[in-house]
């Protein structure tokens, strides 16, 4: 079954600095890839996310990028600020399956 | 706003004692999923129904059990819970299976006594 690793499990920055957190997949069949915020006490919300026939997605200071060949996944998140510190996750959807990585821990430092 | 909601917020039960959490949905979505979620893990699926078509997750307990009785609820029946059943459970919902954007509730918080 599909597999999802996710690097840094905690993650700091200064307010202002872009931040970067990467995921790699194993199943090549895999065709649905989102971003999940999730802050204390609350469900996740997705945040942005990108279909395999797509290299490269931007909403405002977010972005993702697909590797497809190289089976990677990487958010972005330039100019940070305080709230955007929380637990991202991202994903790895086939079908019905939906893999989650195992969590970022985000925090921006004012 | 169309959106899915979790009833209660937080739940605290006695240990061996039936529990019951409740989700609704407004976007008429055919899928509706039950995730539990423990402390700095990720979601971990349970079972998802696409309309009325159960699904279990391998291993998922037979002590949790869930009921769709129309499109828009389902339930999560947790038979004899313990203390290892304390977590957050959250149901989310997607139009369909292929590539389907999945919108969470704000999820449940369960305590064992």
């Amino acid at each position: 079954g599909e597999n999802v690793e996710q690097h840094p499990s905690t993650l700091s920055v200064q307010e202002g600095d872009s931040a970067v957190i990467k995921c790699t997949y194993s199943d090549s069949a895999s065709n649905y890839f989102p971003w999940y915020k999730q802050e204390l006490g609350k469900g996740p919300q997705l945040i942005i996310d990108i279909r395999s026939n797509v290299g490269e997605k931007k909403d405002q200071r977010i972005a993702v990028t697909l590797n497809k060949t190289a089976k990677h996944f990487s958010l972005h998140i330039t100019e940070t600020q305080p709230e955007d510190s929380a637990v991202y996750f991202c994903a790895a959807s086939i079908a019905e399956k939906l893999v989650f990585g195992k969590g970022t821990k985000l925090t921006v430092n004012p | 706003d169309a959106m899915v909601i979790q009833n209660p917020r937080y739940q605290v039960t006695q240990f061996g004692k039936p529990v019951t959490l409740s989700c609704s949905q407004t976007l008429n979505h055919n899928v509706m999923y039950w995730y539990q979620q423990k402390s700095s893990q990720a979601p971990k699926l349970l079972f998802h129904y696409y309309d009325k078509d159960f699904n279990n997750e391998a291993d998922t307990p037979d002590n949790f059990q869930s009921r769709r009785p129309n499109t828009s609820f389902c339930f999560l029946d947790i038979r004899s819970p313990g203390l290892g059943d304390a977590a957050m459970y959250l149901c989310a919902t997607s139009r369909d299976y292929s590539g389907g954007v999945r919108t969470f509730g704000s999820g449940t918080r369960l305590t064992v006594v």
